[in-house]
């Protein structure tokens, strides 16, 4: 049973698209974040959410919009696709709000590749 | 976001070498440090973390810190082919920091 999944795992569309990708964690943790990674694998946090509750909003377009309806999903909504959107998302969660706490564990989905054409 | 820096590679070991691999880090308050590994087309799972300056070892792995020089190291010992994947170095400014910063990674190849 994966601990943390995203749906979907691939997406290929057209820029000024519109598209969502949702995240599902079954730990029990209070805490879920998004992440991008590039090309380069640079990997950057872009939102963080405690119990339904938004706690890290990074410099992020406003075209990109998360939502958690509870604390064991956390989507992402993304507006009006860009040619340089196009990288690996991944979702994570931990179980406090302190960034995995001394462990600095989070466990992360296997990401949903975006492809915006 | 805290800014932390890697080479990127590749670095091509052979099976059985010792496989270093370096990160140093810009916000001297920096407190804990974190190497995650990630495997070609998989998502990052932790395998050390580290506080104090010094080394601290775990099986194969022996993590290494020195706040003074801004560093953190990984040396992978006696590398396997199984150790091939990127390897991503992170760190939180305080224990209580909502954040990991995430480097670029280090890509580690091991030669059969």
């Amino acid at each position: 049973d994966t601990a943390v999944s995203q749906t979907p795992k691939y997406l290929v569309t057209q820029m000024g698209n519109d598209k969502s990708i949702k995240c599902e964690q079954n730990l029990g943790h209070d805490t879920m974040y998004w992440y991008k990674q590039d090309s380069k694998k640079f990997l950057k946090i872009m939102f963080s959410y405690n119990n339904k509750e938004l706690i890290i909003n990074e410099t992020v377009p406003n075209r990109f919009s998360p939502k958690s309806p509870d604390k064991a999903h956390l989507n992402l909504h993304i507006n009006s696709l860009e040619l340089g959107d196009s990288a690996v998302y991944f979702c994570a969660s931990s179980q406090d709000s302190l960034a995995g706490g001394r462990n600095g564990e989070l466990f992360f989905g296997e990401g949903s590749r975006l492809t915006v054409l | 976001q805290k800014e932390v820096e890697q080479n990127s590679g590749p670095l091509s070991v052979p099976e059985g070498a010792i496989a270093s691999l370096n990160c140093t880090y810009s916000d001297r308050g920096s407190q804990s440090f974190f190497w995650y590994r990630q495997y070609s087309g998989k998502s990052p799972e932790l395998i050390m973390f580290i506080y104090s300056n010094g080394d601290k070892e775990d099986g194969r792995f022996t993590a290494q810190l020195n706040k003074a020089s801004q560093y953190v190291s990984l040396l992978i010992r006696d590398s396997q082919p199984s150790d091939s994947a990127t390897y991503l170095c992170a760190l939180k400014g305080t224990l209580n920091d909502y954040k990991l910063s995430f480097g670029a990674g280090t890509t580690v190849t091991v030669r059969a």
